[in-house]
């Protein structure tokens, strides 16, 4: 079965400064691996996703994500961050077989101070 | 309307009380989900419909029932709740089955139960 391990359930960093947010996964075979982001009283926004295809990945609001099979780990950064970019993010795992179930991570809280 | 759409967006309900929350997926999916994010917890499957036909129910209680009469709607039907239901409830649909892979799940914006 897939799981995945956000790192840090909060992350601050200053306005400018990089992004790092992490995340592990464990999977028997590569899995989909996917960044969703979540702004106060709203849903969940795909912010890229790793398919097979390039190893890293570009998404959204510039961030990107490399994967890295021989760490397990799928990381998500942006080279200088914004006061807009505070919100909640979450890794989340998909088996390339078998059942659709996307399996998240518990969270990062990313606060950017000014 | 755009994506996924879910209403209400918020709702406050006592415990004897019966009702629905609604879905609609502007996407043409064929894949639509019941995910409930409670606070301090990682967000959890509910339930899962491919073409109309529930494929997956994780161990959700009788309380909760899902309805998907099409495609592009998923209902979930909620009775004699207990406070610990108090979440935000999110649906979602995809596109199952295409060719390249990936299978992103396009989220709704929730609605926020309150039992009471």
């Amino acid at each position: 079965a897939q799981s995945v391990t956000q790192l840090g359930s909060h992350v601050s960093v200053s306005e400018g400064a990089l992004v790092l947010l992490r995340c592990n996964y464990s999977s028997s075979v590569p899995p989909y691996l996917f960044w969703y982001v979540q702004y106060p009283n709203q849903g969940l926004q795909l912010l890229l996703k790793y398919t097979s295809a390039a190893t890293l990945v570009k998404g959204i609001n510039g961030f990107e994500a490399e994967f890295k099979k021989s760490e397990t780990s799928f990381h998500l950064t942006k080279p200088s961050a914004h006061m807009s970019d505070a919100a909640e993010y979450f890794c989340a795992v998909r088996g390339r077989q078998g059942a659709q179930k996307l399996v998240f991570g518990q969270g990062t809280r990313l606060t950017i101070n000014p | 309307e755009t994506g996924v759409t879910q209403t209400p967006r918020h709702l406050v309900m006592g415990m004897t009380n019966k009702k629905s929350l609604k879905c609609e997926q502007h996407l043409g999916h064929n894949a639509m989900y019941w995910y409930k994010q409670s606070a301090k917890k990682p967000l959890e499957l509910m339930f899962v419909y491919n073409f109309k036909e529930q494929t997956e129910n994780n161990s959700v209680p009788s309380r909760f029932s899902p309805e998907c009469p099409n495609s592009s709607h998923l209902f979930l039907h909620l009775h004699t709740l207990q406070p610990e239901d108090s979440a935000l409830y999110l649906c979602a649909s995809s596109q199952e089955g295409g060719a390249g892979g990936g299978y992103e799940q396009y989220f709704g914006p929730g609605t926020r139960l309150t039992v009471t």
